[in-house]
C-alpha cells in the first residue's frame, strides 16, 4: 500500500502559522483516529508531536496542534520559530496488511 | 528516564542475516507494545514491525513479512529483530520505538537513536 500523501515542503516566516496536510483513504486516516505526527531533525531520531489526531504529549509546545477532516489529517504550527525547521511525518494505523503507514515527510523551512 | 538503545547493525551481504537488539529501561517493558521503524538514506520513515507487551501478537509490514521476525525477552527488557534474506533495499537506519498505547500500532512515544544496517556486496 502507498504511503500517506504529504507535501514535500512548506515554508513560512517567523510568527506565522503553517499547516501540513496528510491525505489517506478510508482504510487509514479516514477510518480511524490513530493519526500521529512526528518531528525529525537531520541525523536525529523522530519525536512524537501529536497522537490520536489531536492530542499532545506532555512537554510538546501548544504551538503544535492536529486535526482531521475526512481522509485528510493536518498538523498546524502557530507562532513559527526558527527552531521548528525540521522534517515532519504523519502516520496512521491501516486496516491493510501492512498495519501502519507513514507519510512521505514534509520539510519545513522557516524563512 | 525512559531510554531505548539499539545495537547489532552493520554491513551484511545480500541474502545474509542480522539480529538487532533494543535494550529498554525506565518503564515497565512487559506492559508496553514495541515497534521497529526504519529509514533508508535520504528517505522517509517506514514502519517495519510491532509486537504486543506479552510478545504474543507480532505484526509485520508487507515488505518484510516472511523475512523478518520480531521478538522480545521481557526478563531482559530487550526487543529483537531477526532479519533474514536481506536485500539491498533493507539498507536503513533502524529505530526501536515504544508504543504509547496499551494496544500496539497506534503511535510511538519514545524512540531510540537507531542502528544502521547496510546490505551490500
Amino acid at each position: 500500500q502507498s504511503a500517506l500523501t504529504q507535501p514535500a515542503s512548506v515554508s513560512g516566516s517567523p510568527g506565522q502559522s503553517i499547516t501540513i496536510s496528510c491525505t489517506g483513504t478510508s482504510s487509514d486516516v479516514g477510518g480511524y483516529d490513530y493519526v500521529s505526527w512526528y518531528q525529525q531533525f537531520p541525523g536525529k531520531a523522530p519525536k512524537l508531536l501529536i497522537y490520536h489526531v489531536n492530542n499532545r504529549p506532555s512537554g510538546v509546545s501548544n504551538r503544535f496542534s492536529g486535526s482531521k477532516s475526512g481522509y485528510t489529517a493536518s498538523l498546524t504550527i502557530s507562532g513559527l520559530q526558527a527552531e521548528d525547521e525540521a522534517d515532519y511525518y504523519c502516520s496512521s494505523y491501516t486496516s491493510s496488511s501492512t498495519h501502519v503507514l507513514f507519510g512521505g515527510g514534509t520539510t519545513l523551512t522557516v524563512l | 528516564e525512559v531510554q531505548l538503545v539499539e545495537s547489532g547493525g552493520g554491513l551484511v551481504q545480500p541474502g545474509g542475516s542480522l539480529r538487532l537488539s533494543c535494550a529498554a529501561s525506565g518503564f515497565t517493558f512487559s506492559r508496553s507494545p514495541m515497534s521497529w521503524v526504519r529509514q533508508a538514506p535520504g528517505k522517509g520513515l517506514e514502519w517495519v514491525s510491532g509486537i504486543s507487551g506479552s510478545g504474543g501478537s507480532p505484526y509485520y509490514a508487507d515488505s518484510v513479512r516472511g523475512r523478518f521476525t520480531i521478538s522480545r525477552d521481557n526478563s531482559k527488557n530487550t526487543l529483537y529483530l531477526q532479519m533474514n534474506s536481506l536485500r539491498d533495499e533493507d539498507t536503513a537506519a533502524y529505530y526501536c520505538a515504544k508504543d504509547g498505547a496499551m494496544d500496539p500500532l497506534e503511535y510511538m512515544d519514545v524512540w531510540g537513536k537507531g542502528t544502521t544496517v547496510t546490505v551490500s556486496s
